[in-house]
């Protein structure tokens, strides 16, 4: 069974530019969440969805979005790029995104912003 | 609100010690769920354990074992016997009712294990 699956694996861009990341969950899954994680602020999540809804945001701007497709694959934008948002972009599955599941986590994408 | 504390930074030890990774979690909550992951090199987090706040029995797994106390909202983590594969970064996280899959970590441990 393929597990989560994060492209592109690396990426530069340069402040202001916007750019956009994919994942596609483990096939069966149907919750995939965004974290975010640096150096100085550690692993923080950035937002779940589930069937195509988002159900659970956490605390970043609204530079920040993703959506979901019909078949649980999912993108995150940002938009208007910020040295800050230099970091591992991880994304994680699991079948319903209840509280108990466990996650199963993509390699991630690095992202430099320059 | 909810927090986790991984005060260990970095440990580092010589194979075959025995090492323990320190976990303190803070939340309101009477129903809430604890996670250890490892993070290695190649970056994706791998799952290790799940426990829910109604069930204190310690387990054990192999050379794994964790402590879970609720008196001290403690999750303490212990490896017996290192190897040098067990080196990599060890969270801790919280996740409580309704938060779809948002996981608090904790900052981490850069856990080496040397030849």
């Amino acid at each position: 069974k393929a597990g989560v699956t994060q492209t592109p694996r690396y990426l530069i861009k340069t402040r202001g530019q916007q750019v956009t990341l994919s994942c596609s969950p483990i096939s069966g899954h149907r919750s995939v969440s965004w974290y975010q994680q640096t150096p100085g602020q550690g692993l923080q999540f950035l937002f779940e969805y589930f069937s195509e809804t988002q159900r659970n945001k956490g605390n970043f701007p609204g530079r920040f979005s993703g959506r979901q497709f019909s078949n649980s694959r999912s993108e995150m934008n940002v938009s208007t790029l910020e040295l800050g948002d230099s970091a591992l972009y991880l994304c994680a599955s699991s079948w319903a995104g209840a509280t108990n599941e466990k996650l199963f986590f993509g390699s991630g994408t690095q992202l430099s912003v320059l | 609100a909810q927090k986790v504390t991984q005060a260990q930074t970095e440990i580092s030890v010589v194979e075959k010690e025995d090492v323990t990774l320190d976990c303190v979690y803070e939340t309101r909550d009477t129903t809430y769920y604890l996670f250890w992951y490892k993070q290695p090199p190649s970056g994706e987090l791998v799952f290790l354990i799940r426990r829910n706040s109604f069930d204190e029995q310690n387990e054990i797994s192999g050379r794994y074992s964790w402590n879970f106390q609720k008196s001290t909202s403690s999750f303490n983590f212990t490896i017996t016997a290192s190897q040098v594969v067990d080196s990599a970064v060890y969270f801790c996280a919280l996740s409580v009712s309704g938060g779809y899959n948002k996981l608090i970590f904790g900052a981490g441990t850069r856990l080496a294990v040397h030849p």
